[in-house]
């Protein structure tokens, strides 16, 4: 079993609609998560941190259930600019001094 | 956050050759990472350069084919020694520091 894993894709919808990706993990010792976006040929950037509370980032939401080891992102009104790969991404100690564990990435085209 | 500065950005390089790749974070990081991204993949973690001591290798890497140098807090080097066909792929360096985890632009490296 992959230690983060994600549905590939490719999640093709219309601009304007909502989506979302969902994310496992395995290792219930993990105590930092994140979601970055990597555009084609480029470096994966932090899209946002994910909070057992549930954090909001304008069209971007991300949830945690700690207890299911599952991550969500959800994304309204997507945009054309909103096309590219989505990773899951997870850390084994909490702050900075952490390991990341990347998912293979979830594929978003944002179509007309 | 912090800018990396990642070269070269591409080469092509013939078997049984090595290339050095160099990273340089504009300020301090507490912790600096290599990782590899195969076609098509995610990133897998190679290893942690620490500070003025051996970097730290995950499974199925290893120091005599990817030796790394870390001789302070904002710069370090990866080599891939000996290359071979199956050593293409995308090479990134990350920096962890208070801002949190930021990647440099990554190497795309093809041997011939």
């Amino acid at each position: 079993r992959k230690e983060v894993e994600q549905d590939p894709g490719p999640f093709n919808v219309p601009e304007g609609a909502t989506v979302a990706f969902n994310c496992t993990y395995s290792n219930s010792a993990s105590q930092s998560f994140f979601w970055y976006r990597q555009d084609c040929r480029k470096e994966p950037k932090l899209l946002m941190s994910v909070y057992s509370s549930g954090n909001e980032d304008g069209r971007f939401t991300a949830q945690l259930n700690r207890a299911s080891q599952y991550i969500s992102l959800l994304i309204r009104d997507s945009k054309l600019s909103d096309s590219a790969t989505y990773l899951c991404v997870v850390g084994l100690v909490g702050g900075t001094a952490s390991k990341l564990t990347f998912g293979t990435g979830t594929r978003l085209q944002v179509t007309l | 956050s912090a800018v990396i500065s990642q070269k070269p950005s591409r080469d092509i390089c013939q078997r049984g050759t090595s290339l050095t790749i160099q990273c340089q974070v504009d300020s301090q990081v507490t912790m600096m990472f290599w990782y590899r991204q195969q076609p098509g993949q995610s990133l897998t973690l190679i290893a942690t350069a620490n500070q003025g001591s051996e970097a730290t290798y995950e499974s199925g890497f290893v120091i005599d084919k990817f030796p790394i140098s870390r001789p302070n807090l904002t710069f370090s080097t990866l080599t891939v020694s000996n290359m071979s066909p199956e050593d293409s792929s995308i090479y990134l360096c990350s920096g962890a520091g208070l801002y949190g985890y930021t990647f440099g632009s990554g190497t795309r490296l093809t041997v011939v």
